[in-house]
């Protein structure tokens, strides 16, 4: 099975609050985190990554927070817009190239 | 205008025709990959590049060949051999090959078999 998965598939948000999507990993050994933001028929697009020796990593409008303890990687997105309804997926590597996927949270933005 | 670019955006094959798709980076990086997407599912990795003139197998690299003869492509070929070709096909690179790297992804070629 996937080392990588997200706990919930879809997510509503409304417009101007704020997004809190998560993330599962099963490999204690991962060092290395990252967030992709995917709209309909484009590739991912890189929002933010975090390394194992952080647990929180800020970026514009969004923050990543690692904990190492229970193996548990989320994504909040301040003041939802819009733009932000895609899919979003959290990958992870243990020391080589692969980036393992999980299955994506669909996030859709109500106005 | 530096980025990853991929064609065909949209291809159309015949069950038991060979398919070559294209990848190209002007971002200078050493590594590219091939990842495979399902409808509804996340990103399996197909064959990688760390340098030119050499590369490896992914999760299933059965059914697919690459080559990467220059650094800025990677060329994909989907062969009569793979089951179930239809799928959206991302190509990505980054700086290095060693995993900690940012993997910066092309817009991807959606393949449909008839």
């Amino acid at each position: 099975g996937e080392s990588v998965g997200l706990h919930l598939p879809t997510l509503s948000v409304q417009e101007g609050d704020n997004s809190i999507i998560n993330c599962a990993y099963s490999n204690s050994a991962s060092d290395y985190f990252i967030w992709y933001k995917q709209e309909s028929g484009k590739g991912p697009q890189f929002i933010i990554d975090i390394r194992s020796n952080m647990d929180k990593r800020q970026g514009q409008r969004v923050t990543v927070l690692l904990n190492k303890t229970v193996k548990h990687l989320s994504l909040q997105i301040a003041a939802t817009q819009p733009g932000d309804s895609a899919v979003y997926f959290c990958a992870e590597s243990f020391n080589d190239y692969k980036l393992s996927f999980g299955a994506g949270t669909t996030v859709t933005v109500r106005a | 205008d530096g980025g990853i670019t991929q064609s065909p955006k949209y291809l159309f094959r015949k069950e038991g025709q060979n398919v070559t798709l294209s990848c190209e980076q002007n971002l200078n990086h050493d590594a590219m990959y091939w990842y495979r997407q399902d409808p509804g599912q996340g990103l399996r990795l197909i064959y990688y590049s760390q340098i030119v003139n050499d590369f490896q197998k992914g999760d299933i690299a059965e059914g697919y060949s690459v080559s990467r003869e220059k650094k800025e492509s990677f060329p994909l070929t989907v062969t009569s051999a793979q089951k179930n070709p239809t799928a959206f096909y991302l190509c990505a690179s980054s700086e290095g090959g060693d995993g900690t790297d940012t993997q910066y992804f092309g817009p991807g070629t959606r393949l449909t078999v008839l």
